[in-house]
């Protein structure tokens, strides 16, 4: 089975923190996203990558930037963490066109 | 500009009875729709999909149907039992000449509960 691996279930930051999400896939797929979920928002997309060192904007990706040294590793990074970045944080990842796998989330509290 | 939109927030079944979920989106180019099940404090997990050359796909309890003319897909789930109790979101990806053919574009979520 895929997995995708995210490093914290839960984190509190304070306001102006720089806040690294990492995450992790063992099935060497090309494609990773990150995701925020928010209560009436749905999932919307931040940031993907769909090779190493290649990245690209997604719906919300103001506050966010994002970093893919390794093809198994893709970084969320909040340069100066604000309250309305407290959010449900999903990554996944996926090769060509086949069904998204999602790790289990970051529940960021930005305080 | 949501693309994909699931009207109905919450929606409350009794156990054994059938569950519909709808979902409707605006962009044409969108060929594959897939469907989300997710727990709380869990990540979504796959549940199931279907082409835009198809209608209607099935697996075990759960079914999806879709009206490409209307842009309207919808899950159904016979019979529903407690553990369906989730948020079920669906999502839609473009056809392989969009850019980026395999990012998902996903609706606001229906919370399912069913009850004993």
């Amino acid at each position: 089975d895929v997995k995708v691996t995210q490093s914290s279930r839960y984190l509190v930051k304070r306001t102006g923190e720089k806040v690294f999400l990492e995450c992790v896939q063992d099935m060497d797929h090309e494609n990773m996203f990150w995701y925020r979920q928010d209560p009436g928002l749905g999932l919307r997309l931040i940031y993907f990558s769909y090779d190493v060192k290649m990245k690209e904007k997604g719906d919300i990706p103001e506050g966010y930037s994002v970093s893919r040294e390794k093809k198994e590793r893709f970084s969320l990074i909040l340069e100066s963490a604000s309250t309305n970045q407290t959010s449900m944080y999903l990554c996944a990842s996926v090769s060509g066109r086949e069904k998204l796998f999602f790790g289990s989330g970051t529940q960021l509290s930005v305080l | 500009d949501q693309q994909v939109k699931q009207n109905s927030p919450s929606l409350s079944v009794q156990e054994g009875r059938i569950s519909i979920l709808n979902c409707d989106y605006t962009n044409s180019m969108f060929d594959y729709f897939l469907w989300y099940k997710k727990y709380p404090a869990e990540g979504p997990t796959f549940l199931i999909s279907i082409s835009s050359i198809k209608d209607k796909n099935e697996d075990g309890r759960f079914t999806v149907f879709l009206n490409k003319s209307a842009k309207h897909l919808s899950l159904h789930i016979v019979p529903s039992q407690p553990g369906d109790s989730a948020v079920y979101f669906c999502a839609a990806r473009g056809d392989r000449y969009t850019g980026t053919a395999s990012k998902l574009t996903f609706g606001t979520g229906t919370r399912l509960q069913v009850t004993l």
